[in-house]
C-alpha cells in the first residue's frame, strides 16, 4: 500500500522558515517525479513545485520562486520543501503527491503575527 | 504562465451522466499534458481517480472515464450517485512545471 505521511506545518511568523517533509512508503521513490502542492483555507488547488527522480529538475511555481527549495532523498524515500521569507499568502495546507496521483493528508503551515 | 480552465459548477441527476472538461489557454490539451482528475470532498484530502488522461486507480469507480476530447480533457461520469458529490480538479503538465484548474463543483441532485 502507497503511503505518503507530510509533517513540519507549524504556525510562524512572517519572514519565518519552515521545513515540510514527506515520507514515503510502498512505492519505488526513487523512479519518480515528485511534487508539493498547497490549498489555501476555503480556495482551490495550488502546485507549487516539483523535483525529477534524480533531482536534477526542480520547477516552481512563480510565486516562491527564489523562497522555496524542493529537495529529496532516495535513500530515505522522502521529499522536502524548504520555505523561506514567509508571507501570509503562504498560509495553506501543503500537500505532497506523486506523478501517479499518490496524494499525503497534508500538513497546515500558518503564516501569521 | 497556462490557464487552466473548467466549468466552475455541474448539477447532474441521480443516476444520470455529466461530462467534465478542461482546456487549456494554449492550445489543445493533449497527452502531453499528462492531464489529472482529481477528487476532493469536504474535508478530505485530494483523490486522483485519473491520470495521464485515462489511467485510472484502483479506486477510482468504474462509472467514472477519462478521455480526450475536442482538444479538451474530458471526465465523464455515467450513472451519478449521491457520494460523487464533489470538487473536481483538472491538472495539466507544461514542461514539468504543472497548473491546477478551478475546479469543478459537481452537485448531485
Amino acid at each position: 500500500e502507497v503511503q505518503l505521511v507530510e509533517s513540519g506545518g507549524a504556525l510562524v511568523q512572517p519572514g519565518g522558515s519552515l521545513r515540510l517533509s514527506c515520507a514515503t512508503s510502498g512505492l519505488t521513490f526513487n523512479s519518480y517525479w515528485m511534487g508539493w502542492v498547497r490549498q489555501a483555507p476555503g480556495k482551490g488547488l495550488e502546485w507549487v513545485a516539483s523535483l525529477n527522480p534524480d533531482a536534477s529538475e526542480k520547477y516552481f511555481v512563480d510565486s516562491v520562486k527564489d523562497r522555496f527549495a524542493i529537495s529529496r532523498d532516495n535513500m530515505k524515500n522522502s521529499l522536502y520543501l524548504r520555505m523561506n521569507s514567509l508571507r501570509a499568502e503562504d498560509t495553506a495546507l501543503y500537500y505532497c503527491m506523486t506523478e501517479t496521483g499518490y496524494w499525503g493528508q497534508g500538513t497546515l503551515v500558518t503564516v501569521s503575527s | 504562465q497556462a490557464v487552466v480552465t473548467q466549468e466552475p459548477s455541474l448539477t447532474v441527476s441521480p443516476g444520470g451522466t455529466v461530462t467534465l472538461t478542461c482546456g487549456s489557454s494554449t492550445g489543445a490539451v493533449t497527452s502531453g499534458h499528462y492531464p489529472y482528475w482529481i477528487q476532493q470532498k469536504p474535508g478530505q484530502a485530494p483523490r486522483t481517480l485519473f491520470y495521464r488522461a485515462t489511467n485510472k486507480h484502483s479506486w477510482t469507480p468504474a462509472r467514472f472515464s477519462g478521455s480526450l476530447l475536442g482538444g479538451r480533457a474530458a471526465l465523464t461520469l455515467s450513472g451519478a450517485q449521491p457520494e460523487d458529490e464533489a470538487d473536481y480538479y483538472c491538472l495539466l503538465s507544461y514542461s514539468n512545471s504543472g497548473v491546477f484548474g478551478g475546479g469543478t463543483k459537481l452537485t448531485v441532485l
